[in-house]
């Protein structure tokens, strides 16, 4: 099983371009996250979905939209990327169980805008 | 909004000496998570406590849970130099969605 794999790995953009960060997972999760790493800032939560076909807003939502048409996979979108998205980002499913279950994180996609 | 604050954010250790992380929470957790993430890696799953006042340990790393459910710490005994990494926290409230609030990590360096 190879987890939670996030396409690409690097990229760079200029101000003002959009672009599609894709995450699959085959562990037949439930539960996908959309997290942005910054340093010192731990993970914050961008968008989550808890099945296919529904997204929710997390803690830092603006500038970013997702879509979640099949369960294994969890699309960030950046329709006009700013300066202020450069970041790392990160994708992570969880399965549906009764207590809170772990998070499986992908390898992370390097994000520069400039 | 609940917030995850966790100090110290850096910690500059010599190998073998202990190290301590804590994590509180504005606010009283179903339950608390902790990660590892190795530099230029992922955060990795550690364990997860459940119940008021538990302590769980895994071969040098003992983690403990508040009696209020509102803190946590992680404690590693005579660390190694494979113990360099970011540690999170991070809590969980009875939600829709197993959603999770990070702490901003604590970024232990060991000395050989």
């Amino acid at each position: 099983n190879a987890g939670v794999t996030q396409t690409p790995k690097f990229r760079v953009l200029k101000t003002g371009q959009s672009m599609t960060l894709l995450c699959a997972q085959d562990m037949n999760h439930e539960y996908m996250y959309w997290y942005r790493q910054d340093p010192g800032m731990g993970l914050r939560l961008i968008h989550y979905s808890v099945g296919e076909g529904t997204t929710a807003k997390g803690e830092v939502p603006d500038g970013y939209n997702v879509s979640r048409l099949k369960k294994q996979n969890f699309l960030l979108g950046l329709e006009s990327a700013a300066p202020s998205q450069t970041s790392v980002y990160f994708c992570a499913s969880s399965s549906l169980e009764l207590h809170n279950q772990p998070q499986h994180f992908g390898d992370g996609t390097r994000l520069s805008i400039l | 909004g609940q917030q995850v604050m966790q100090i110290p954010q850096y910690q500059h250790v010599q190998e073998g000496e202990d190290f301590t992380t804590y994590c509180n929470s504005s606010t009283t957790l179903s339950n608390i998570q902790w990660y590892k993430q190795r530099p230029g890696g992922h955060p990795v799953f550690l364990i997860q406590l459940v119940k008021s006042g538990e302590v769980k340990k895994q071969k040098r790393l003992t983690f403990q849970f508040g009696e209020a459910k509102k803190n946590s710490s992680l404690h590693i005994t005579a660390t190694q130099t494979t113990d360099v990494g970011t540690y999170f926290c991070a809590g969980a409230v009875n939600n829709a969605g197993n959603m999770l609030t990070f702490g901003g990590g604590t970024r232990l360096m060991v000395k050989p």
